[in-house]
């Protein structure tokens, strides 16, 4: 079936960097998403990768490989905001569905 | 430019009851698409419209169903509701420059009592 693997919760040290990682199970897709959510808020879009290879966005980057299923979200220079949920996203090729990940939580230590 | 707007924020049904929710997009933006998010389950596609037209529906029951207008506004309806439809349900907005690009309204919170 069709389906986002993220990991539930990921912990971080303010400053440091984190990954947040996506795995996926669909036999073709448009692109990979990421969204950012905070705690009451709308999710807000943060990169796309429509091809292999790595995207950057100021403090983040994301990362996708097809032939690995595999993407991620790199947060670099962590601040206290960056505390949130991530979630990735695929619209799938063969239906046009879009699917979510069910959301990493990032909690981050001062 | 405005961003994506949804009414009601908060909502407040009991069992049996319908509802009628609201979306305006983007100006420019013509394709809408609903989410469901609850803790358990993350987001869950509803369905998605462009042009008055449905392009997609999710795994979601006939109680579930939405239109969307010329001015490229949404509406979804929920009929007969059950204490499990309690969400945030989320619209979402996306223009031609970037494909899935999607920019999400704050969300109606339904509660069903």
């Amino acid at each position: 079936g069709q389906s986002l693997e993220q990991p539930s919760e990921v912990t971080a040290v303010e400053g440091a960097i984190v990954q947040i990682n996506c795995t996926y199970q669909t036999s073709g897709f448009y692109g990979l998403s990421w969204y950012q959510q905070h705690d009451g808020g709308a999710p807000t879009f943060l990169s796309y990768n429509a091809l292999d290879g790595l995207e950057e966005t100021g403090r983040f980057s994301s990362f996708l490989s097809r032939s690995d299923s595999y993407g991620y979200l790199l947060l670099q220079e962590l601040q206290m905001k960056d505390s949130a949920s991530y979630f990735c996203a695929v619209r799938d090729s063969r239906d046009d569905k879009i699917i979510f990940g069910k959301g990493t939580r990032l909690h981050i230590l001062p | 430019k405005a961003g994506v707007t949804q009414t009601p924020r908060y909502l407040i049904k009991t069992r049996g009851q319908q509802v009628t929710l609201s979306c305006s997009p983007i100006s420019g933006h013509r394709s809408v698409s609903w989410y469901q998010q609850t803790p358990g389950q993350g987001l869950q596609f509803l369905f998605e419209y462009f042009s008055e037209t449905q392009r997609n529906k999710g795994n979601f029951p006939g109680r579930f169903s939405g239109r969307q207008f010329s001015n490229s506004r949404s509406e979804m309806n929920v009929s007969t509701l059950e204490l499990g439809d309690s969400a945030l349900y989320l619209c979402a907005s996306k223009g031609l420059a970037l494909a899935d690009t999607q920019y999400f309204g704050p969300g109606t919170r339904l509660t069903v009592l």
